[in-house]
């Protein structure tokens, strides 16, 4: 069974442009988190998606946001780029939501200049 | 502050020793946590999984306790291999209101095995 699958792998964008990154979870698989990984800050909870909903948000301004399509699959966006953005985005996806393992995607390495 | 948080941030092993990597967190009403690996250039990739009600689990070579009295979590890894060579995670699934969980992440320890 194919893994969690992230594109693109690396982006390199400039402060006040956005960006979108995409997610396939693991086939049956229907809920979608996103984390993002930092040096100083390690990995930190974006938000969850469930049957296309949003179910479950972290500590983050809106101009992160996300959405999930009817085949489980993902995206995220971020608006406005700030310097600060620059880091590694893991989608994990899970059979379901509550105690349920959560499989990691290889990450998106993004970089703001 | 964060509720997981590893021992040792850094764990240097020679080859074919036992490893031990520890984490403690803070949540009692917690019911699952998880230990992760991170090689270079990839995402998490799953170990192994202990629910509230066990103290203990086994898997290939690796080997999860469950302290639930001092809120304590060990990874055990038998004869350890350069393969096994990354940062390794504990992660917490925290309930947050609703039917919601959140995984939180500790820090992370670096293991290093020397040949």
């Amino acid at each position: 069974k194919a893994g969690v699958t992230q594109t693109p792998r690396y982006l390199i964008k400039t402060r006040g442009q956005q960006v979108t990154l995409s997610c396939s979870p693991i086939s049956g698989h229907r809920s979608v988190s996103w984390y993002q990984q930092t040096p100083g800050q390690g990995l930190q909870f974006l938000f969850e998606y469930f049957s296309e909903t949003q179910r479950n948000k972290g500590n983050f301004p809106g101009r992160f946001s996300g959405r999930q399509f009817s085949n489980s699959r993902s995206e995220m966006n971020v608006s406005t780029l700030e310097l600060g953005d620059s880091a590694l985005y893991l989608c994990a996806s899970s059979r379901s939501r509550g105690a349920d393992t959560q499989y990691f995607g290889p990450g998106t390495r993004l970089t703001v200049l | 502050g964060e509720s997981v948080g590893l021992h040792l941030p850094t764990l240097s092993v020679q080859e074919g020793d036992n490893s031990i990597i520890n984490c403690a967190y803070s949540n009692s009403a917690s019911d699952y946590f998880i230990w992760y690996k991170q090689e270079s250039g990839k995402g998490p990739q799953f170990i192994i999984d202990i629910r509230s009600n066990m103290d203990k689990r086994q898997g290939q070579r690796v080997t999860v306790l469950l302290n639930k009295t001092v809120k304590h979590l060990s990874l055990q890894i038998a004869a350890t291999q350069p393969g096994d060579s990354a940062v390794y995670f504990c992660a917490e699934n925290v309930y947050s209101g609703g039917s919601n969980y959140k995984l939180t992440f500790g820090k992370g320890t670096l293991l290093t095995v020397n040949p």
